[in-house]
């Protein structure tokens, strides 16, 4: 079985200050996860994935994630976040060896003020 | 990579019709699934489409009201059959490479019942 709990239905930040969408797993297999990131009436655009590779990915627009284990956290940052950020974050987690299905966290809606 | 192509990308209909749904991969691959997503929420799985066979449903989907067909590994339909205003949601499609656990995603299909 695998779950992904995104801890903030909504963060707020200022523009050009950090970001940081917390998101935990459990998974009986092991892991890939992935961030989304869905703007207002917009299709998922992949953000990053760790798949097994380097634990500290990086993705699109400035945004990394680090994966720990010991902690399974995937947690979303970017060191200083921009009015075009505003949107809904998604984090995936797919089991290796399990269904394969991507099991999607709640989101978390990422408001950006000027 | 695989690049999903899903039809119709939007639609209004009428309560007591149904709508099919279409979803294309340009290669083959062996996970392929249908998602709900309501207005404000987070992606619910529907179903697992299996090539050749019924689809396998979560809880709380049947295939009476969403009947899926998979004739081969590159092509599948969903059927929102019978339809009301509580079916309005984005409907998706998505296939996971089971080689390196990579998730990909149609655009969605909007649907609004009226």
């Amino acid at each position: 079985a695998q779950s992904v709990t995104q801890l903030d239905s909504h963060v707020s930040v200022s523009e050009g200050t950090p970001v940081l969408l917390r998101c935990n797993y459990s998974s009986s297999y092991s892991p890939s996860l992935f961030w989304y990131v869905q703007h207002p009436n917009k299709g998922l655009q992949l953000l990053l994935k760790y798949t097994s590779a380097a634990t500290l990915v990086k993705g699109i627009n400035g945004f990394e994630a680090e994966f720990k284990k010991s902690e399974t956290s995937f947690h979303l940052t970017k060191p200083s976040a921009h009015m075009s950020d505003a949107a809904e974050y998604f984090c995936v987690v797919i089991a290796s060896g399990g269904s394969y299905i991507p099991t999607f966290g709640r989101g978390t809606s990422l408001i950006v003020h000027p | 990579s695989a690049v999903i192509s899903q039809k119709p990308s939007r639609d209004i209909c009428q309560r007591g019709t149904s709508l099919t749904i279409q979803c294309q991969v340009d290669s083959q691959v062996t996970m392929m699934f249908w998602y709900r997503q309501q207005p404000g929420q987070s992606l619910t799985l529907i179903a697992t489409a299996n090539q050749g066979s019924e689809a396998t449903y979560e809880s709380g989907f049947v295939i009476d009201k969403f009947p899926i067909s998979r004739p081969n590994l590159t092509f599948s339909t969903l059927t929102v059959s019978n339809m009301s205003p509580e079916d309005s949601s984005i409907y998706l499609c998505s296939v996971v490479h089971s080689m390196n656990t990579e998730a990909f995603f149609g655009q969605g299909t909007r649907l609004t019942v009226v």
